[in-house]
């Protein structure tokens, strides 16, 4: 699977938009992109996936660039409850024997 | 639906004893996965099954055994507890692309 870099933490403020980047520059052409955050002393959640158009769902929108090399998860409107460990994870799709791969991960604290 | 579910929260363990970290789901998924999780640290993979009567090894699995006798529970086994297995476990199921993590067991070997 590809390694993935993100930044180790980033602040929001509450209401506004948070924007994660990652970047994944060895992925492949069969290898997705997922992300996951991890609040507090919890299981890790899904929040969203994709392979190189942009997805948007409930919680999250995903842009990934043309080159598949760097992508974004956008949370609209961050609220406090949105602090957490966000995690991006590179692997090929559709197939759940793939196991996913934690990095570092970014700390999103979204502040008052 | 209860989701994946993970007895016991905590436990505190002497160096050289045993204990079995049970993990249920009830969504029928095939796949299932232990993780741990040290401090400060993302997730490693220790044992995974694609199914009853199926199993293999994680990133990391010395000192664990698993089993897994039908699709609902995987426990994972710690024969001689070890300081290094101090550690947060999850356990986690998934049917496709997505995987459904337990709220985790906090165990500290002494």
């Amino acid at each position: 699977d590809a390694k993935t870099t993100q930044p180790p933490s980033m602040d929001c403020a509450e209401g506004r938009a948070a924007n994660l980047p990652c970047n994944h520059s060895t992925i492949s052409g069969n290898e997705y992109v997922y992300w996951y955050r991890q609040i507090h002393s919890q299981g890790p959640q899904y929040i969203i996936h994709g392979l190189k158009n942009n997805e948007t769902n409930e919680m999250a929108s995903l842009i990934i660039t043309e080159d598949r090399k760097s992508s974004t998860l956008i949370l609209p409107h961050a609220t406090l409850r949105d602090t957490a460990v966000y995690y991006c994870i590179v692997r090929v799709g559709g197939n759940a024997g793939n196991m996913l791969t934690f990095g570092g991960g970014t700390r999103l604290m979204v502040k008052p | 639906n209860a989701g994946v579910t993970q007895t016991p929260k905590f436990r505190i363990l002497k160096i050289g004893q045993s204990m079995t970290l049970q993990c249920a789901q009830d969504m029928n998924h095939n796949y299932m996965y232990w993780y741990r999780q040290d401090p400060g640290m993302g997730l490693k993979l220790i044992y995974y099954s694609v199914g009853a009567g199926i199993t293999d090894k994680g990133e990391v699995p010395n000192g664990y055994n698993v089993s897994r006798s039908t699709t609902e529970d995987f426990p994972l086994r710690l024969e001689l507890a070890a300081p290094s297995q101090t550690s947060v476990y999850f356990c986690a199921s998934s049917k496709a692309d997505t995987q459904y993590f337990g709220p985790g067991t906090r165990l500290t070997v002494l």
